[in-house]
């Protein structure tokens, strides 16, 4: 069965500071995602990444994958508050269905000005 | 061209009642799939459904959960006899083809049973 780990659950962060949420994931897999929950809100997609080695960047977040290490990053930087929300990687695995998903527990992030 | 559309946001249902979560997915997505989300919890995928057919039920609990997406209107999640253990937010996704390599989440109902 398709584990997913993601850590820290729970990161406060002052505004302009660096971090990084980290997603482990425990058999081989075809795509990662990373989405973007705001409280109430659906689920935005953020970044999908197919291949080992790939690299997405969109404004302060950039996304990276390690196929090998089964290892998915999500780095932000110079931190503003307006990414304060709950942010969620999630993996297709290898051969399986894309349409099943299997979520890590998702990050809550708060930027404090 | 709208989002996918759950109704009803928030359902409050007694021990014991039935609950009905509505989905209609993007306009031209043929294909539909729910995911439950317990409380500090992900997402955990239950069903993939078509039109009138359900592809994929491998989350589904065996009992008192079942799903249709008929050839006219939403797509509808039914739970009978709720307990206290189905309080969770309810999402539905959508997607117009099964190779694509994105679906698209509504916003969820919140269950909450008392």
């Amino acid at each position: 069965e398709l584990k997913v780990e993601q850590n820290p659950l729970f990161l406060s962060m002052q505004e302009g500071k660096n971090y990084t949420i980290y997603c482990n994931y425990s058999t081989t897999s075809d795509r990662l995602y990373w989405y973007r929950q705001d409280p109430g809100k659906s689920l935005e997609s953020l970044f999908v990444l197919l291949s080992n080695g790939a690299v997405k960047q969109e404004g302060r977040l950039m996304a990276s994958l390690d196929t090998k290490a089964r290892l998915s990053t999500l780095h932000i930087t110079a931190a503003v508050h307006d990414l304060s929300a709950t942010y969620f990687c999630a993996v297709v695995v290898s051969g399986g269905s894309n349409y099943k998903l299997t979520f890590g527990k998702g990050t809550l992030l708060t930027v404090n000005p | 061209n709208a989002g996918v559309m759950q109704n009803p946001r928030h359902l409050v249902r007694r021990r014991g009642q039935e609950a009905r979560l509505r989905c209609s997915p993007m306009k031209g997505h043929s294909h539909v799939y729910w995911y439950r989300q317990l409380p500090e919890e992900g997402l955990k995928f239950m069903v993939y459904l078509q039109k009138e057919n359900i592809i994929d039920e491998s989350g589904m609990p065996k009992e008192r959960f079942s799903a249709e997406f008929p050839k006219e209107g939403p797509s509808i999640l039914r739970i009978q006899q709720v307990v206290r253990g189905d309080s969770a937010a309810y999402f539905c996704a959508s997607s117009p083809l099964i190779s694509n390599t994105e679906a698209f989440f509504g916003q969820g109902t919140r269950l909450t049973v008392v």
